[in-house]
């Protein structure tokens, strides 16, 4: 199975500024089937992006993604307070589909 | 607005049956653009897609619980279940329902979510 590894673990960002979280592909994730969610503590996870770089349906500018291959990147500019929680990323090119231990953007 | 909210005992004994079931509102089981998915979250961990099903029937998996794990499907009752079977601590997890949108036969992305079920295995 393809393993997904995020970094940083924790990332320490000042609102306003720009967030950048990596994923990292054991394999080649097939197509660029990389999604990103956002998960804030006690609630589901919400899909941010999917096709290495599509925003979901009511999900602002500021964030983007991007990356092909093996190495995909979840940008956030201009961080807003409720921005600041766990992001996941999760390759659903090959099965079994799977997530990466995720980052979280802290204050 | 898609809705889907898991229920079921939040406490299951080692060695037997895990049982979830999902609600969908909003939406239909019946729609052949979607798979209708499980998946969990250990403690403070990251997730597990445990499997999914599509309306025809077809189910797809996990590897490493398939033998423990049957998701079945009804479209009457717009609802979707779990089995999981054989449980042990290690199945201690917040259990999650999820809508997949089908890219392909055999890939999606889950787009509408339930808010979980924390089920703790202990006798």
């Amino acid at each position: 199975e393809i393993v997904l590894t995020q970094s940083p673990g924790t990332l320490s960002v000042s609102p306003g500024e720009r967030a950048t979280l990596s994923c990292r592909a054991s394999q080649s994730v097939s197509r660029g089937f990389l999604a990103w969610y956002q998960q804030k503590p006690g609630q589901a996870p919400r899909l941010l992006i999917y096709g290495a770089s599509s925003r979901a349906t009511g999900i602002p500018d500021r964030f983007s993604g991007s990356g092909f291959g093996t190495e995909f990147t979840l940008t956030i500019d201009r961080l807003e307070p409720e921005d600041f929680t766990f992001y996941y990323c999760q390759q659903y090119g090959s099965s079994p589909w799977t997530f990466g231990q995720g980052t979280k953007v802290e204050i | 607005q898609v809705q889907l909210q898991e229920s079921g005992p939040g406490l299951v004994k080692p060695s037997q049956t895990l049982s979830l079931t999902c609600s969908v509102s909003g939406g239909s089981t019946s729609d052949g653009s979607y798979y209708w998915s499980w998946i969990r979250q250990h403690p403070g961990k990251g997730l597990e897609v445990i499997g999914y099903i599509y309306y025809s029937g077809t189910t797809y998996y996990n590897p490493a619980l398939q033998s423990r794990v049957t998701i079945s499907l009804d479209t009457s009752k717009n609802q979707f279940s779990l089995k999981l079977t054989s449980v042990t601590a290690a199945d201690t997890a917040v259990y999650f329902c999820a809508r997949v949108v089908i890219v392909t036969d055999v890939s999606g992305y889950n787009d509408y979510w339930g808010q979980g079920t924390l089920v703790t295995v202990s006798s």
